[in-house]
């Protein structure tokens, strides 16, 4: 039972354009979310969170969006430049100590 | 500041042996979290720490044992490797504060082979 779902595998976007990834999520007590970035061979860095009392997070080229009622959230970078192309994990905790992510969504920004 | 510091990087065994994964962080931070990823999924939580002397099971503890003597230091013990524990293993700590990211090291990659 995936709880956190990236359903896009890969995406490609042009640099200097916008890069939307998204995730779902079907348990209804979550109720923080966070997004990581993931080079090779290094470990995940936080990237941004967003807290379920907002529905809109931003720092500086990031945005998160949340809709409660739709159980979706989305990462939202303007603009995409190469140094963006790495894994993103969509994660989310409900409460307690322990976070569950979602499978990854790799971005690559074409130059 | 190392923040979260796993060793070693690489190391490959022979099924049945054994082999403990050192992690250690210097922030003080209260959590500590494993995890393995395995190709094309995220990260499952295998065991974690809300404290010293504290361990709980996660989502995927079959095969493997944890210690928490010190704040510091959270080393995940394998005991007899099989070839279904090959994968890349992640430790992440976090502070108390509400609300507060988990912070990853750079990870141990394991074959078992």
């Amino acid at each position: 039972d995936q709880q956190v779902k990236q359903n896009s595998p890969s995406l490609s976007v042009q640099e200097g354009r916008i890069s939307i990834l998204n995730c779902d999520y079907t348990n209804s007590m979550f109720d923080y979310f966070l997004w990581y970035k993931k080079y090779p061979a290094e470990g995940p860095t936080f990237l941004i969170s967003i807290s379920s009392i907002k529905d809109k997070n931003e720092d500086g080229r990031f945005t998160v969006f949340l809709n409660k009622s739709a159980k979706h959230l989305s990462l939202h970078i303007v603009p995409s430049q190469p140094g963006d192309s790495a894994v993103y994990f969509c994660a989310a905790s409900g409460g307690n100590e322990k976070l569950t992510f979602g499978t990854g969504t790799r971005l690559t920004i074409i130059p | 500041n190392a923040g979260v510091t796993q060793t070693p990087k690489f190391r490959i065994l022979k099924i049945g042996q054994s082999m403990t994964l050192q992690c250690a962080q210097d922030m003080n931070h209260n959590y500590m979290y494993w995890y393995r990823q395995d190709p094309g999924m995220g990260l499952k939580l295998i065991y974690y720490s809300v404290g010293a002397g504290i361990t709980d099971k996660g989502e995927v503890p079959n095969g493997y044992n944890v210690s928490r003597s010190t704040t510091e230091d959270f080393p995940l013990r394998l005991e007899l490797a099989a070839p279904s524990q090959t994968s890349v293993y992640f430790c992440a700590s976090r502070g108390t504060g509400f609300n507060q990211p988990q912070h990853f090291g750079d990870g141990t990659r394991l074959s078992i082979l």
